[in-house]
């Protein structure tokens, strides 16, 4: 069975500096999709990047980039010039290509942005 | 355009008692999934509708039940209540169409908190 792994329940960060988010998983399909989502306090979780595991080239949004190693199944978010409104839970998540499957998230890194 | 809208937003209720979560998706979204956050195991998937039709399901017991309207509006249900069955539950819609859509992002609402006394 997939699953998905954050081995970091918590983390700090300085404002304006970068931070990694680390997230591993492991399937044994070759054709899946790749997600980190944020929750704010507000609790509403909104979609940061997405990566799709045919591509090579890693995902950027902003200041939002991604470190995707398809053989080492490493998925990691790194945040450049942290700022006060990235303090929240991330999550990453895993989905297969198949139609029928499920989405599957880790359980989540909460960051804290210090000032 | 609106957002996905959960109602209520907090809920308490007594063990034994059923509950039912009401979920609207964004304007032309035919996919919505609903998924029960707790500090413990954190997002687990419930179960995802589309088109009315339940696609698929995650592992809950049956007290958990869900359907879906023909104007893609989703209910959850939740029979005999127990403690554990309080968590932050999230309902989640996407643009599904097919082929290419199978990545459609998840846009969620602000979900509702469930208290079991």
């Amino acid at each position: 069975a997939q699953t998905v792994t954050q081995s970091q329940p918590e983390m700090s960060v300085q404002e304006a500096e970068t931070v990694t988010l680390s997230c591993t998983y492991d399937t044994s399909e070759s054709d899946y999709y790749l997600f980190w989502y944020k929750q704010p306090p507000s609790r509403q979780m909104i979609l940061v990047i997405r990566q799709e595991a045919y591509k090579q080239q890693n995902a950027t949004e902003n200041r939002f980039s991604v470190n995707f190693q398809k053989a080492a199944k490493s998925f990691s978010l790194k945040i450049s010039d942290s700022q006060l409104g990235d303090a929240a839970m991330y999550f990453c998540a895993y989905k297969a290509r198949d139609r029928d499957d499920k989405i599957i998230f880790g359980k989540g890194t909460r960051l804290h942005i210090l000032p | 355009k609106a957002g996905v809208t959960q109602t209520p937003r907090y809920l308490i209720k007594t063990r034994g008692q059923q509950v039912t979560l009401s979920c609207s998706p964004i304007s032309g979204h035919r996919s919505v999934s609903w998924y029960q956050q707790t500090p413990g195991q954190g997002l687990q998937f419930l179960f995802e509708y589309f088109s009315e039709t339940q696609r698929n399901k995650g592992n809950f017991p049956g007290r958990f039940s869900g359907r879906q309207f023909s104007n893609s509006r989703s209910e959850m249900n939740v029979s005999t209540l127990e403690l554990g069955d309080s968590a932050l539950y999230l309902c989640a819609s996407s643009l599904f169409q097919e082929p290419s859509s199978y990545n459609s992002p998840l846009h969620f609402g602000n979900g509702t908190r469930l208290t079991v006394t």
